[in-house]
């Protein structure tokens, strides 16, 4: 069965700190990518990966980082944590096929 | 015109009807399309892809692809309260890894 994992369900971090949630996957996907979701404004894209050490901007980049070191794991990094970057955080595997494969979404509070 | 566009909701249907989500794309997502069902505070799950014109059926779901009219739509049939979600439609086009979501429909079966 697929399986995408992300580290914690639920996080609650303070303004300025760095921060990391990381995603593993085990269906020797290529593709990986990062998102959030906020009410009303859908699913936005912060940052893919198409191989390892490869990576590709998304929608919405700004205040974020990513890691791809090996083809399972794919990271995100908050550099610096702000308010406005409290949301639900989705990571996702994909094969040439484009069937995208979600893990159970971190939900992420800056206070 | 946004790339995927979808109603919003929420759509109620009667337990055992039909319920019928659209969504309308673009030239740029035109490609391979999928539907992703996600519960309140879960995350999407996908429940259909399709890449060809016309009816692909699994189960109690059929996806329909029209190309021409650059629509997509998802049946479900014999709603049941378990279907109650939000659906959301993506599509993606030729050698391209990302998906463009639309906002998603949030539908109601009302038992």
């Amino acid at each position: 069965d697929v399986k995408v994992t992300q580290s914690s369900r639920y996080l609650v971090k303070r303004t300025g700190e760095k921060v990391f949630l990381e995603c593993v996957q085990d269906m020797d996907h290529e593709n990986m990518f990062w998102y959030r979701q906020d009410p009303g404004l859908g699913l936005r894209l912060i940052y893919f990966s198409y191989d390892v050490k490869m990576k590709e901007k998304g929608d919405i980049p700004e205040g974020y980082s990513v890691s791809r070191e090996k083809k399972e794991r794919f990271s995100l990094i908050l550099e610096s944590a702000s308010t406005n970057q409290t949301s639900m955080y989705l990571c996702a595997s994909s094969s040439a096929d484009n069937e995208q494969f979600f893990g159970p979404g971190t939900r992420l509070t800056v206070l | 015109q946004k790339e995927v566009e979808q109603n919003s909701g929420p759509l109620s249907v009667p337990e055992g009807a039909i319920a019928s989500l659209n969504c309308t794309y673009s030239d740029r997502v035109s490609q391979s399309f999928f539907w992703y069902r996600q519960y309140s505070g879960k995350s999407p799950e996908l429940i259909m892809s399709i890449y060809s014109n016309g009816d692909k059926e699994d189960g109690r779901f059929t996806a329909q692809l029209n190309k021409a009219s650059q629509y997509v739509s998802l049946l479900i049939r014999d709603s049941q309260p378990s279907d109650s979600a939000t659906y959301l439609c993506a599509g993606t086009d030729f050698g391209n890894e990302k998906l463009t979501f639309g906002t998603g429909t949030r539908l109601t079966i009302i038992p």
